[in-house]
């Protein structure tokens, strides 16, 4: 089976930097994958890792490290509205997405 | 281009009865996966359709059950409701399998209470 560890909870500054970090455990791993839900909202796909290292895309940064089966997500110059649960998901074999338990972060004044 | 559309979007039930959820995917998009999310436990895989097919099937009962139309809409439907069904029900689609890239477009959900 597949199985995903990611922290349940964050709380950061605004304008700081957090880090989400997620590992897994799976066979055939295509990608690790991550989204962003707030709270009575859809969750929303935010990136994609299928090899190895960052990605960038804005304040969001992603990494992957298939030899370690772990991957963060960076995110930079916190505002409020980040304040969401974040999950990760594996990609793998034949089998649909498998996703986290998910990450609440919170961003304080 | 629309997203992806959830129907109803609340509904209340009492236990033994039965209700039906329906999805509009993106349009062009194959592959609908629907997902059960309950406080805390994240997102639960409850089936992929692709091409009418159903392709996977996750750790639920029979009395889950879904389909898919030849418009790529689907539907699940669950029976003889019990307390423990109270839940988000987020349907997802995407041009192909779900697995395969990694990126699913969800809609915003049916939230089904049981009393």
């Amino acid at each position: 089976g597949q199985s995903l560890e990611q922290p349940s909870e964050v709380t950061a500054v605004e304008g700081a930097i957090v880090q989400i970090n997620c590992t897994y455990q799976t066979s055939g791993f295509y990608g690790l994958s991550w989204y962003q839900q707030h709270d009575g909202g859809a969750p929303t796909f935010l990136s994609y890792n299928a090899l190895d290292g960052l990605e960038e895309t804005g304040r969001f940064s992603s990494f992957l490290s298939r030899s370690d089966s772990y991957g963060y997500l960076l995110l930079q110059e916190l505002q409020m509205k980040d304040s969401a649960s974040y999950f990760c998901a594996v990609a793998a074999g034949n089998t649909p997405l498998v996703f986290g338990k998910g990450t609440r972060l919170s961003v304080i004044a | 281009k629309a997203g992806v559309t959830q129907t109803p979007r609340y509904l209340i039930k009492t236990r033994g009865q039965q209700v039906t959820l329906s999805c509009s995917p993106i349009s062009g998009h194959r592959s609908v996966s629907w997902y059960q999310q309950t406080p805390g436990q994240g997102l639960q895989f409850l089936f992929e359709y692709f091409s009418e097919t159903q392709r996977n099937k996750g750790n639920f009962p029979g009395r889950f059950s879904g389909r898919q139309f030849s418009n790529s809409r689907s539907e699940m439907n669950v029976s003889t409701l019990e307390l423990g069904d109270s839940a988000l029900y987020l349907c997802a689609s995407s041009l192909g399998l779900a697995g395969g890239a990694g990126e699913l477009f969800f809609g915003e959900g049916s939230r089904l209470t049981v009393l």
